[in-house]
């Protein structure tokens, strides 16, 4: 198995409701990437888990929520949000996790197709 | 934060010519990878070129770098409709164990 799934593709919520988002990889990776996505704008990272431990979060707002239950499963937590979060929210996993300096080539990121998050 | 700067932010071409993207960087890295993705879909990864090499192929696509100048560049030849696509490049630092994407660059190849 050499995806990463996403779900749900679409969500819509307001902004007092709560809903998470999901992602699920079996390739055995140990690092696991939240990014963030505006139209015509480069992914933007949010969170990076690393054998199941956060390692970063860029400043992200607290109305996001990471969780990693397990090496294969990562979820993103969302409550309160604002329009403006309205976004391709993209998972992501890669080989090795943070800390090791590692071969060249292993840091590729193995995509999912995204979850489209409208807030109304 | 974003590394790398890429142009053209879009670029427009008939199939069956070359397409050629530029990237510039502005911290040493570790390599230096290249993106594609499809509107509203995932990125999939497409080609990594590493701090010591200067030239790499694969299949249609030609990337090179120069990290004197910290640019890197990826043609794409004999370009296809099924071509069209945002291109990112991205940089893994010296540890090599964190990306930063480009701004990218949209590619849209006429029929």
């Amino acid at each position: 198995d050499t995806e990463v799934t996403q779900t749900p593709k679409h969500l819509v919520m307001g902004m007092t409701n709560k809903k998470s988002l999901k992602c699920e990889q079996h390739m055995g990776h140990r690092a696991m990437y939240w990014y963030k996505q505006k139209a015509k704008k480069p992914p933007e990272l949010m969170f990076v888990y690393s054998y199941e431990k956060l390692s970063i979060n860029e400043s992200v707002p607290s109305r996001f929520s990471p969780e990693c239950p397990n090496s294969s499963l990562l979820n993103l937590h969302l409550h309160a949000l604002q329009p403006e979060d309205s976004a391709l929210y993209l998972c992501a996993s890669s080989q090795v996790g943070l800390g090791n300096r590692v071969f060249s080539g292993a840091n590729v990121l193995t995509f999912g197709a995204g979850s489209r998050l409208t807030v109304l | 934060s974003q590394q790398g700067e890429e142009d053209p932010q879009a670029l427009s071409i008939q199939e069956g010519e070359n397409a050629t993207m530029n990237c510039s960087y502005k911290t040493s890295i570790n390599n230096l990878q290249w993106y594609r993705q499809n509107s509203g879909r995932g990125l999939v990864h497409l080609i990594l070129i590493r701090s010591n090499e200067r030239e790499k192929h694969s299949g249609r696509l030609r990337v090179t770098l120069d990290t004197s100048k910290k640019s890197s560049s990826l043609l794409i030849t004999a370009s296809r409709a099924a071509d069209t696509a945002s291109y990112f490049c991205a940089t893994a630092n010296n540890a090599g164990n964190m990306l930063t994407f480009g701004g990218g660059t949209r590619l849209m190849v006429k029929p």
